[in-house]
C-alpha cells in the first residue's frame, strides 16, 4: 500500500505571496491531518479534515487554510506569507480519526519564505 | 504556554543499554498519549500509545509509563540500538480526539 505522499517537498516563495500545498492520504484514509514543524517548537496542529470537512482546527491565523476533495486528497492553503512562516509542514492520514487510528506521516514539503 | 513538554533536547546512550525518553503534560483532559519517532527527510512514525485507563504498555523494546497524577509519561527502549538513533515526540490527545499537541521532542543518539 502506498504511504502518505506530499508535493511538492521543497518550495521557496518570498513574503506576500501565496502557496498551496498538497497531501494524497493513504488508501482508504478519510481522516486527514496538517502539522507545521519548526525548530524548537515541535509539531503544531494546523487542521484535521474528513469528508471534506474541517473537524478540528488548531491555533493559527486565518491565512492559513485547507480543503478536503471528495477523495480525501488535501491541500493546505497560506496566503500573504511570513518569514515565519518558513518550517516544515506534515500532513498525516488515519482510517477514521487520528484517536481511533494510527496516524500515518508523509515526509513533508520544506517550505522556504524569503 | 507549551502543554506537551519534553525536557531534553537530546540524550546519549551506549549501545544494549537502556534509553529513558521524558515527557511531561499541563492539560489534565488529555486522556491518550502516543510517541513517534522521527528520521531525517522522513515524517513521523508512530511507536506506541497509552491511554489514561492504563499505567503501562508495552510493545517489544519499547515500553511506555502513564504516571497521570504526575502528569508526566517515559519511554523506555530496552535494549537500545543504534537504529534507534532518532527525535522521538511525545504526543497528547483530549478524550474526543481533539487536536493533537506534540512536544518539541527528544533527540536521541545510541552509540556503538
Amino acid at each position: 500500500k502506498a504511504g502518505v505522499t506530499q508535493t511538492p517537498r521543497y518550495l521557496i516563495k518570498t513574503r506576500g505571496q501565496q502557496v498551496t500545498l498538497s497531501c494524497s492520504p493513504i488508501s482508504g484514509h478519510r481522516s486527514v491531518s496538517w502539522y507545521q514543524q519548526t525548530p524548537g517548537q515541535g509539531l503544531q496542529f494546523l487542521f484535521e479534515y474528513f469528508s471534506e470537512t474541517q473537524r478540528n482546527k488548531g491555533n493559527f491565523p486565518g491565512r492559513f487554510s485547507g480543503r478536503q476533495f471528495s477523495n480525501s486528497r488535501s491541500e493546505m492553503n497560506v496566503s500573504t506569507l511570513e518569514l515565519g512562516d518558513s518550517a516544515l509542514y506534515l500532513c498525516a492520514s488515519s482510517l477514521s480519526s487520528p484517536k481511533m487510528d494510527t496516524q500515518y506521516f508523509g515526509p513533508g514539503t520544506r517550505l522556504t519564505v524569503l | 504556554d507549551q502543554q506537551v513538554k519534553q525536557n531534553s533536547p537530546s540524550l546519549s546512550v551506549q549501545e544494549g543499554r537502556i534509553s529513558i525518553l521524558n515527557c511531561d503534560y499541563t492539560n489534565s483532559m488529555f486522556d491518550y498519549f502516543l510517541w513517534y519517532k522521527k528520521y531525517p527527510a522522513e515524517g513521523p512514525t508512530f511507536l506506541i500509545s497509552i491511554s489514561s485507563i492504563k499505567d503501562k504498555n508495552e510493545d517489544g523494546r519499547f515500553t511506555v509509563f502513564l504516571n497521570k497524577s504526575a502528569k508526566h509519561l517515559s519511554l523506555h527502549i530496552v535494549p537500545s540500538q543504534p537504529g534507534d538513533s532518532a527525535v522521538y515526540f511525545c504526543a497528547a490527545s483530549g478524550h474526543y480526539g481533539q487536536n493533537f499537541v506534540f512536544g518539541p521532542g527528544t533527540r536521541l543518539s545510541v552509540l556503538p
